[in-house]
């Protein structure tokens, strides 16, 4: 067991440049939600992907962001002409599949994003 | 929708004293309720959970919740805290009858545990 990874651990970028973060879930979970935590925040919710479809996203994900899990295993998020406000913690979270909820997410150790 | 509460951003306490971790959340919906810790360099990881049954959950390590829905309150407490107990711990919650879990969470609160 691998666990959840992320690349990269740490991003340090120009205001205006793009980012892309990447996550691989642990293997066998079909269930993938990125969050975002900024300084002294809890994680806030950006979005969810079963399999490959994206189901939800939250209304923190402005137009400048994007997420794509092409093929069902490994998934991008993408950020657009940063800002500094962008600056923050991507995690990447995976669940096993199920017929009922039960909350246990597994959480990377996330990608820090500076934008200077 | 949801919020969580976490009034302490930190919780100083001496090694082998007992601690309380406040929890307080707010919901039009039936909720799961759960810990996350996160040790120092390390990802978020799940603490416990409260899903149905008895309103008193317990860790491995222990740790110990209980469900108040009267005061919407999780409340997180050790007897006894060992250094290693330091890290942030963050409540969450999520909708009962969604099919995946959206968690909310609150700020977190940084236990720090000295000799």
């Amino acid at each position: 067991d691998t666990g959840v990874s992320q690349d990269p651990r740490h991003k340090i970028t120009k205001r205006g440049q793009n980012v892309t973060f990447r996550c691989d879930p642990i293997s066998e979970h079909n269930r993938l939600y990125w969050y975002r935590q900024t300084l002294g925040q809890g994680p806030e919710f950006l979005t969810y992907f079963q399999n490959e479809a994206q189901l939800e996203k939250s209304r923190l994900l402005s137009d400048r962001f994007s997420a794509e899990r092409p093929k069902g295993s490994f998934s991008t998020l993408e950020i657009q002409r940063t800002e500094q406000g962008d600056s923050a913690m991507y995690l990447c979270a995976s669940s096993p599949p199920s017929g009922r909820n039960t909350g246990e997410l597994f959480f990377g150790e996330g990608s820090r994003l500076t934008v200077l | 929708a949801q919020s969580v509460t976490q009034l302490d951003s930190q919780v100083p306490v001496f090694e082998e004293a007992p601690v309380e971790l406040r929890c307080n959340y707010s919901s039009s919906v039936s909720v799961y309720l759960f810990w996350y810790v996160q040790y120092p360099n390390q990802g978020l990881q799940l603490l416990l959970k409260y899903l149905s049954g008895s309103t008193l959950v317990e860790s491995i390590n222990g740790f110990e919740a209980e469900f108040n829905k009267s005061q919407t309150s999780f409340h997180l407490r050790k007897p006894s805290v060992h250094i290693s107990d330091t890290a942030e711990y963050f409540c969450a919650v999520s909708d009962m009858n969604s099919g995946y879990s959206t968690l909310t969470f609150g700020k977190g609160t940084m236990l720090l545990v000295s000799p």
